[in-house]
């Protein structure tokens, strides 16, 4: 059974903060990894999808690092704003999407 | 980007009842919805893969005669949770692929 894990589980920042975490994942048979953001009542909004070593992604203030032979993935926020608040979820895909148990963040102003 | 909807949001049930969850794509059509559950403080866990027209493939100990899925269509997929019990009580969510997967709210059951 793969494992996918995220470090830490929950995260305080104050409004301005750049920070960043953690996705583990098994290094063998690699397919794609995805990023996810899920604001508390609303769907999980996908951020990022990695599928090469060394891949770099940005979105606004968000980017995220993929190293498949090390078996990470790292999101950076960068300035984070009390709307970063979320859970960030990544999750490996194989076939289908494992998910880890997420990083919950929260920004205070 | 695609929207998927999720109907109820939230549903309390006595033990025993059925209860039944409403997937839709609103924007797009849909021949896999996908249905995990997610447990306190654990993390989302496929149940079911639903096929438009066809069968539901279940993830292993998933009973598939306790969790019905129905897919009658390109945009709407049903779970029913039948006889549900207490420790069926979790956070019910669905997803559809329009490239990259689209999730629903979810629904939040609790069984008394």
């Amino acid at each position: 059974i793969l494992n996918v894990e995220q470090s830490p589980q929950s995260l305080h920042v104050q409004e301005g903060d750049s920070t960043n975490f953690t996705c583990s994942f098994p290094s063998s048979n690699f397919y794609a990894l995805h990023w996810y953001r899920w604001e508390t009542a609303k769907s999980p909004e996908a951020l990022f999808v990695m599928t090469l070593n060394g891949d770099e992604k940005k979105k606004g203030r968000i980017s995220a690092t993929l190293n498949t032979k090390e078996g990470y993935s790292y999101l950076y926020i960068k300035g984070s704003q009390p709307e970063d608040s979320a859970t960030y979820l990544c999750a490996l895909a194989p076939d289908k999407l494992i998910f880890g148990t997420g990083t919950r963040l929260q920004v205070f102003p | 980007g695609a929207v998927v909807s999720q109907h109820p949001s939230w549903v309390i049930c006595k033990s025993g009842t059925s209860v039944k969850i409403e997937c839709r794509s609103l924007d797009f059509q849909a021949t896999t919805m996908f249905w995990y559950r997610q447990f306190p403080k654990k993390s989302l866990m496929l149940m079911a893969t639903s096929n438009e027209g066809s069968k539901a493939t279940y993830e292993q100990g998933v009973e598939k005669d306790k969790f019905l899925i129905n897919h009658a269509s390109l945009t709407l997929s049903t779970l029913t949770v039948t006889s549900a019990h207490p420790e069926d009580s979790s956070f019910y969510i669905c997803s559809a692929h329009e490239g990259p997967e689209y999730f629903g709210p979810g629904t939040r059951l609790l069984v008394l």
